[in-house]
């Protein structure tokens, strides 16, 4: 199956820095990728939808200045957290939907990353 | 209309029962519903999907029960094992929109005790 990879699997950083946050299809083209930020017992949350070439669509109460998302090929998008704060503490999650004939329309999930604001 | 409902919140089944996941939606326009397993501090992984033209879809010890007048389909993990402890998230989709989001269910946490 396709696969994508999300780096790094877990990040600590100190209050006020950035942290980017890649996502990578690698075995297929993704024209869109997905972020999501998930809550300890908790479902996913859709932050924004990201486009290859073009911004990425915010959900409603998510602060685009605040998570910077970047899709500058077709198999990598990244994700950076601004500023970041203990709040951002999280786990991060991207994922991505092959294009392919047929109905495989599965979306694929990258391994998470964990980030913990100090 | 977005909604996808799941229940239960959470599930203790002993080893080599049954374990049943129930999910409702209300977007007639899904046609795509696939199940996820989401293990502790790892992304989800595609467990099983299925389409709204068929009723029910085996794959190995998962089973997707799908009722469409009702808008409703369910998740049967056979034989269950502790290996299978895990939150399991139902999800609801268009196959024709590669562009569009899943919509997921809240999630269900599985325990299945030795």
């Amino acid at each position: 199956g396709a696969v994508v990879s999300q780096h790094p699997s877990w990040v600590i950083c100190k209050s006020g820095t950035s942290v980017k946050i890649e996502c990578r299809s690698l075995d297929f083209q993704a024209t869109t990728m997905f972020w999501y930020r998930q809550f300890p017992k908790q479902s996913l949350m859709l932050m924004a939808t990201s486009n290859e070439g073009s911004k990425a669509t915010y959900e409603q109460g998510v602060e685009k200045d605040k998570f910077l998302i970047n899709h500058a090929s077709l198999t990598l998008s990244t994700l950076t957290v601004t500023s970041a704060h203990p709040e951002d503490s999280s786990f991060y999650i991207c994922s991505a939907r092959p294009r392919r004939r047929g109905d495989h329309t599965e979306a694929f999930f990258g391994q998470g990353t964990r980030l913990t604001v100090v | 209309q977005q909604q996808v409902k799941q229940s239960p919140q959470s599930l203790i089944v002993q080893k080599g029962g049954i374990s049943i996941i129930n999910c409702a939606y209300e977007n007639t326009a899904f046609d795509y519903f696939p199940w996820y397993q989401q293990f502790p501090g790892k992304g989800p992984a595609l467990l099983i999907a299925i389409r709204p033209d068929v009723s029910e879809k085996k794959e190995g010890r998962f089973t997707i029960s799908f009722n469409k007048s009702a808008k409703q389909f369910s998740l049967h993990i056979m034989d269950s094992q502790p290996g299978d402890s895990a939150t399991y998230f139902c999800a609801a989709s268009r196959r024709d929109n590669y562009g569009q989001n899943f919509v997921f269910g809240p999630g269900t946490r599985l325990s299945v005790l030795p």
